[in-house]
């Protein structure tokens, strides 16, 4: 079964720079398009990153998305990172069988 | 404007069936899939199925195959899921989710369905 990893959490200062991983367990994650989900407590997720590395209208321009190949990983990278952008961090895809995947979430804490 | 409404909080006795409604507005219904996805208290959200309004045709996670039931009435543009033989371990907020072209991309959110299982 494809599966995604990411990291249990990631913790950067305000103003800083995080980059979050999510890598394929098998074939190529190049292969169907990556979504990155936000998600604060109590609330459903939002999208941030939808096809590998599109926004979605109204949000930043901080937020960016890409994919390396040569790693079978997916990023999210957040730039100039706010205190409002702590929250839980969803990376999701599907396989070859057109089953959803999510990744496990990154915990992201502005400190 | 979009907006997936769902069905109020359930709790349900082991063993028992739960029927959760997600009523869509402000766009065309049979246009676009839905999927289902759950997060159990304090865990990583779970991809449970899709359903294409249209057709209508459905696809399962494998693990809920023979547990799990989606369906629709186009008149009312509202999407069902009916998990059955709960245990404590289906415990957890519901989610359909709205995906834009099949694409697997889930534009738009319903506010979820706390189901709580327990004797």
């Amino acid at each position: 079964n494809f599966m995604l990893t990411q990291p249990h959490s990631v913790s950067e200062s305000p103003g800083k720079t995080v980059t979050i991983s999510c890598t394929g367990s098998s074939g190529s994650i190049a292969s169907n398009y990556v979504q990155w989900y936000q998600q604060r407590p109590g609330s459903a997720p939002t999208t941030v990153i939808y096809e590998d590395n599109q926004r979605p209208s109204g949000v930043p321009d901080r937020f960016s998305g890409s994919i390396d190949s040569s790693s079978n990983s997916a990023s999210l990278s957040i730039s100039g990172l706010k205190t409002e952008d702590e929250a839980d961090y969803y990376c999701q895809s599907y396989d070859n069988s057109n089953q959803g995947v999510f990744g496990g979430g990154t915990k992201l804490t502005v400190l | 404007q979009v907006q997936l409404v769902q069905s109020g909080a359930e709790v349900k006795r082991p063993g028992a069936s739960v029927k959760v409604s997600c009523k869509a507005s402000g766009y065309t219904f049979t246009s676009y899939y839905i999927h289902w996805v759950r997060q159990a208290p304090g865990q990583g959200l779970e991809w449970m199925g899709i359903i294409n309004p249209s057709v209508p045709s459905t696809s399962y996670a494998q693990k809920f195959q023979g547990r799990v039931t989606m369906t629709r009435d186009a008149s009312t543009s509202t999407v069902y899921m009916e998990l059955s033989s709960l245990t404590s371990d289906d415990t957890a907020v519901y989610y359909c989710a709205r995906d834009r072209e099949g694409s697997f991309y889930f534009d738009y959110w319903g506010q979820g369905t706390l189901v709580t299982v327990s004797s």
